[in-house]
């Protein structure tokens, strides 16, 4: 089955350390999206890519990472900079921009990143 | 800028009644409008989308959503709620004017369904 792959489910770390998510699609999507999840709040754009070697910031991005070496592939790495790290990732992909032809994206499970 | 706005972060219904979750958008351009559930602790399930071939779009699950240009509203509607409905409900916006290829979405609706 296609779909998009996130690990670990949780995720424990102590402050000052970097931390890194994973996020795998098999949708053959060229665009990929990390997003962040607070208690009461919508989602949040921290990354996103449209084509692989190629990112652009979105509304969250200090203390973050991404690469895109594969199209398959858009890890985040969370830094040591981020403030306030704790909190729920989700990762998405979509065939393409959302905004020229309606394309949905897709979700993965998420991972629930606790930072003591 | 586009956004969307969810009026209500909470709503109650009982089981059997209509659920009515409201959605209103901003934009200057015609807009992609969509509806995403969410159980908790799992990711975002597309239940709709808005893409202009029809002004009622029917979605999974038995919801369905109108989009009404004038009143710039997309609300997301089921006539008969179900306990396993209850989850959270986030609403979505794109299109030209967005920068990259981006979803902006509300705050989220948490529905709760009473037996």
């Amino acid at each position: 089955d296609g779909g998009i792959t996130q690990s670990p489910k949780y995720l424990f770390r102590k402050e000052g350390q970097n931390v890194t998510l994973s996020c795998e699609q098999n949708l053959n999507h060229d665009a990929m999206y990390w997003y962040r999840q607070d208690p009461g709040q919508g989602l949040r754009l921290i990354y996103y890519s449209q084509i692989v070697n190629d990112f652009q910031k979105g509304d969250i991005a200090e203390g973050y990472s991404v690469s895109r070496e594969k199209k398959e592939s858009f890890p985040l790495t969370v830094t040591s900079a981020q403030k306030n790290p704790t909190a729920f990732y989700l990762c998405a992909s979509s065939k393409g921009p959302p905004a020229n032809l309606g394309y949905e994206q897709y979700f993965g499970p998420g991972t629930r990143l606790t930072v003591t | 800028a586009q956004s969307v706005t969810q009026l209500g972060s909470h709503v109650s219904v009982s089981e059997g009644a209509l659920v009515l979750l409201r959605c209103n958008y901003s934009s200057s351009v015609p807009p992609y409008l969509f509806w995403y559930v969410q159980y908790p602790n799992q990711g975002l399930q597309l239940l709709l989308k808005y893409t202009s071939a029809a002004t009622l779009v029917k979605g999974i699950n038995g919801f369905e959503a109108e989009f009404k240009k004038s009143e710039t509203s997309f609300h997301l509607t089921k006539p008969s709620a179900h306990m396993s409905d209850a989850a959270e409900y986030f609403c979505a916006v794109s299109g030209w004017e967005t920068s990259g290829s981006r979803l902006t979405f509300g705050e989220g609706t948490q529905l709760t369904v009473n037996p």
